[in-house]
Formats: structure tokens, sequence, C-alpha cells
């Protein structure tokens, strides 16, 4: 079956560095997502890896690894405002969004 | 970017009543409009993919009655939950994936967020 995993909430500090992992099985693959919902608010895009490697943009990065059916989302500088839920996502062989249950992220100062 | 609209944002309505859910893609065209729900502190459950022009494809344990869902054009989807009840009550989202993008991002609308009495 199709499934995704991802932690259920992590704690960071305001200022350091935080990494979300992910790992997804699915039946085919055509890329992963990375989405930031606050509570009570919509998903918002965040980033989409489907070559392996490192994509870097601001303080948010996202690392895929296809062989492993891993991934990874790298918060740097961590503010406030960066507590959430971020949802990881693999999109399957028919272009079918597989969803993770999120991570919350719980920011201190 | 691509904004996708939804209205309402909130409603309240009696048990037994139907509420209609507009989703409207603003600046681009979408082939294809999901619907999904989403209880307190769980993931999105998808429960439905539109296609513009045919018929919606439901996911498996969704009442395609009770959940009408009608793509009417390339801009706007529509969700009716027929005969609510309390157990409906819950965080509607839409989501609309561009026309000829290379990874069919999709884009979110701001939500529904329906109690049923």
């Amino acid at each position: 079956g199709q499934n995704i995993d991802q932690p259920t909430e992590m704690t960071a500090t305001e200022g350091a560095i935080v990494q979300i992992n992910c790992t997804y099985q699915t039946s085919g693959f055509n890329g992963l997502f990375w989405y930031q919902q606050h509570a009570g608010e919509a998903p918002t895009f965040l980033s989409y890896n489907v070559l392996d490697g490192l994509e870097e943009k601001g303080r948010f990065s996202s690392f895929l690894s296809r062989s492993k059916g891993y991934s990874y989302l790298l918060l740097k500088e961590l503010q406030m405002k960066d507590s959430a839920s971020y949802l990881c996502a693999a999109m399957d062989s028919n272009y079918q969004l597989i969803w993770g249950a999120g991570t919350k992220l719980i920011i201190k100062p | 970017g691509a904004v996708v609209s939804q209205h309402p944002s909130w409603v309240i309505c009696k048990s037994g009543t139907s509420v209609k859910i507009e989703c409207r893609s603003l600046d681009f065209q979408a082939t294809t409009m999901f619907w999904y729900r989403q209880f307190p502190k769980q993931s999105l459950m998808l429960m439905a993919t539109s296609n513009e022009g045919s018929k919606a494809t439901y996911e498996q344990g969704v009442e395609k009655d009770k959940f009408l869902i009608n793509h009417a054009s390339l801009t706007l989807s529509t969700l009716t939950v027929t005969s609510a009840h309390p157990e409906d009550s819950s965080f509607y989202i839409c989501s609309a994936s561009e026309t000829g993008t290379d990874h069919n991002e999709q884009f979110f609308g701001p939500g529904t967020r329906l109690t049923v009495l």
C-alpha cells in the first residue's frame, strides 16, 4: 500500500535549525511536496523535489533520496512564525498526492 | 502566483439542510480540482478529484450522493453537502492544478469551516 511517515510533533528553539524527516512508499513516484499549514488555515506550498538532492529556497531547504524513499525539510534561523504543521506529500504514478499526517512544529523562545 | 478562492469561509447550518461550497481559480485555468476534508488535528483526506466537464472520481468511503461535485468550467468547482449532519462538521479545502505545469502543483483555497448544528 501507499504510505507516508513523518514525526507527529517536534520542538525547536527560536534561531536554531530543525530537520523534519519524511519517508514514503507509493505506487510510482512523480515528486515530493512539502506544505506548511498554520492552525485553521489551508496548506501553502513550500517545495517540490523530483530529482535527488537538495533544493534551497531562503531559510527553507528540501532534500530527496528516491532510492531510499526519503525526504527532509530543513528550516534554518527559526522564527516564532514558523510554528505550524508541515505536511509531506508524495505524488504517485496517477499524479495523486498521498499525504502524511503532518508534523507539528513548536518553536520556543 | 496562482490564486484559489473559496466561498463561504465558514458556514453554520441546521441538521438536514444542504450547503454549497464554491472553489474558484482566479488567475489560471484548472483542469483538475480536488476536494479535501480535514478534521481537527488530522491530515488532509482527499474526498474526490474533479475534472472539468466530467464526473468526479470519489475516494473509497465517500458517498457521492451526499457530496455532490460539479466542475462546470475551468475556473469553478462546487461541492454540495446534502442533508448535512453534525458529523459532517469539518474543514473543507479545495485545491486546483494549473493546466500545463510540469509537476501538477496543487494550489489550495483558504478552506471552508462547516459547522452543522
